[in-house]
């Protein structure tokens, strides 16, 4: 079936540090591929997302490829800052209505 | 505009007692889902509602959990006879149709004690 499969957390970064999180994916048709974050005491939000092969998505300085050939949706950003602390949920849709959410990875990043 | 509110924002029940949760999406969004979020895991997909109907009841856990949505716009998801097992953050999102992005509630904490 269709599911997520992310990093395990909690990961601590000191600020300005480079950041990665994987995610890979198993899907039966053509997934769309989300990243959510949530931010302490917060909703989820949509941070970015990709609907095709090849798609980069990006958004305040984070991005991520969607890699068909590999299945991976890896969160990436450069230079992470306190503000980014959070949790992050890599997420698939395929068609339908149900999306499906990895576990969440907990960042602290620490000054 | 108001993003989708969801009350009450925290509920302590003890077993066996029924708890309604409730959840106002963005106005104008037909497609209304529940989520339950568990200490540790990822996001369980309950219910999803186009307009009034549930074409997707897939996810409830059991029949002590049903949900329904009236006037195309309030959902209220109902747990009969609580059991400890049910604790969890509930969170509800909406969006413009099936194929848009999802707008997330802050979520209902429901312990059950």
């Amino acid at each position: 079936g269709d599911s997520v499969t992310q990093m395990e957390g909690p990961v601590t970064l000191s600020e300005e540090a480079f950041l990665t999180i994987n995610c890979t994916y198993t899907a039966t048709g053509y997934p769309s591929l989300f990243w959510y974050v949530q931010y302490p005491g917060e909703g989820l939000q949509l941070l970015l997302k990709a609907t095709k092969a090849d798609d980069k998505g990006s958004n305040k300085g984070f991005e991520a490829t969607y890699r068909k050939e590999t299945t991976s949706f890896h969160l990436e950003k450069g230079s992470v800052q306190v503000s980014d602390s959070a949790v992050y949920f890599c997420a698939l849709k395929v068609t339908g209505n149900q999306f499906y959410f990895g576990t969440g990875t907990s960042l602290t990043v620490i000054p | 505009g108001a993003g989708v509110s969801q009350s009450p924002s925290n509920k302590v029940t003890e077993k066996g007692k029924d708890v309604e949760l409730r959840c106002d999406p963005i106005s104008g969004h037909t497609a209304l889902y529940w989520y339950r979020q568990s200490l540790g895991q990822g996001l369980e997909f309950l219910i999803y509602f186009q307009g009034n109907s549930a074409p997707d009841k897939s996810g409830l856990p059991s029949d002590r959990f049903s949900a329904e949505r009236t006037g195309g716009s309030v959902s209220t998801l109902t747990i009969q006879r609580t059991q400890q097992e049910d604790s969890a953050v509930y969170l509800c999102a909406s969006s413009l149709s099936q194929f848009r992005e999802q707008y997330f509630g802050p979520g209902t904490r429901l312990t059950v004690t």
